[in-house]
């Protein structure tokens, strides 16, 4: 089955500064990658997806960018801000297959002042 | 938030006991999804249904059951409850027609001692 490894586990940056996420999977045949963002103690909500057909999608302050030969996809958010603190999740899943996720296990992210 | 509640919200029960969890939506969705949430481990699929009567096994299936006999409802059993089944678990749903988003539920704290 499909293992999606994320980097990395903990991510400290200052407000103003980027901040990369870093997502590798394993099955050629995926084709979609969402990213969800998780604050404390609520449910994980989707905050950009891209399909394999496209290399790179934006959407104001976040980015993601694919690279379906090397089977790794990453999260982009420029000029952090204190209200991106969260945990955020990359995942996998093959279309037409019910969708399934296969989830990273979690970049927690702070944004200091 | 989509339309989607689950319950109970939080839950204490004792090894060896059953529990269900109950997961409801008023989107007419045709997907649904069980999962769990363990530290280090991010999301990991339990049982997902494409279909009233349809399901099918995630990647931790081991110990639970699910049934779906409405649209709207989804039920997860731990036909025995042990302590290693002690998580947050997610419910999510999702459509195909426009997107493969899944949208989670607010989640159960399942606590087994």
């Amino acid at each position: 089955g499909e293992n999606v490894e994320q980097h990395p586990s903990t991510l400290s940056v200052q407000e103003g500064d980027s901040a990369v996420i870093k997502c590798t999977y394993s099955d050629s045949a995926s084709n979609y990658f969402p990213w969800y963002k998780q604050e404390l103690g609520k449910r994980p909500q989707l905050i950009i997806d891209i399909r394999s057909n496209v290399g790179e999608k934006k959407d104001q302050r976040i980015a993601v960018t694919l690279n379906k030969t090397a089977k790794h996809f990453s999260l982009h958010i420029t000029e952090t801000q204190p209200e991106d603190s969260a945990v955020y999740f990359c995942a996998a899943s093959r279309a037409g297959t019910a969708s399934k996720l296969t989830f990273g296990t979690g970049t927690r992210l702070q944004v200091t002042l | 938030d989509a339309g989607i509640t689950q319950s109970p919200r939080h839950k204490v029960t004792e090894t060896g006991t059953p529990v269900t969890l109950r997961c409801h939506q008023t989107e007419n969705h045709r997907y649904m999804y069980w999962y769990r949430q363990d530290p280090g481990h991010g999301l990991r699929l339990i049982h997902y249904s494409y279909g009233v009567k349809d399901t099918d096994k995630g990647e931790v299936s081991d110990g639970y059951s699910v049934s779906r006999s409405k649209t709207e409802d989804f039920l997860l059993t731990l036909e025995s409850a042990t302590s290693s089944q002690t998580s947050v678990y997610f419910c999510a749903i999702s459509e195909w027609t426009n997107s493969y988003e899944q949208y989670f539920g607010p989640g159960t704290r399942l606590t087994v001692t």
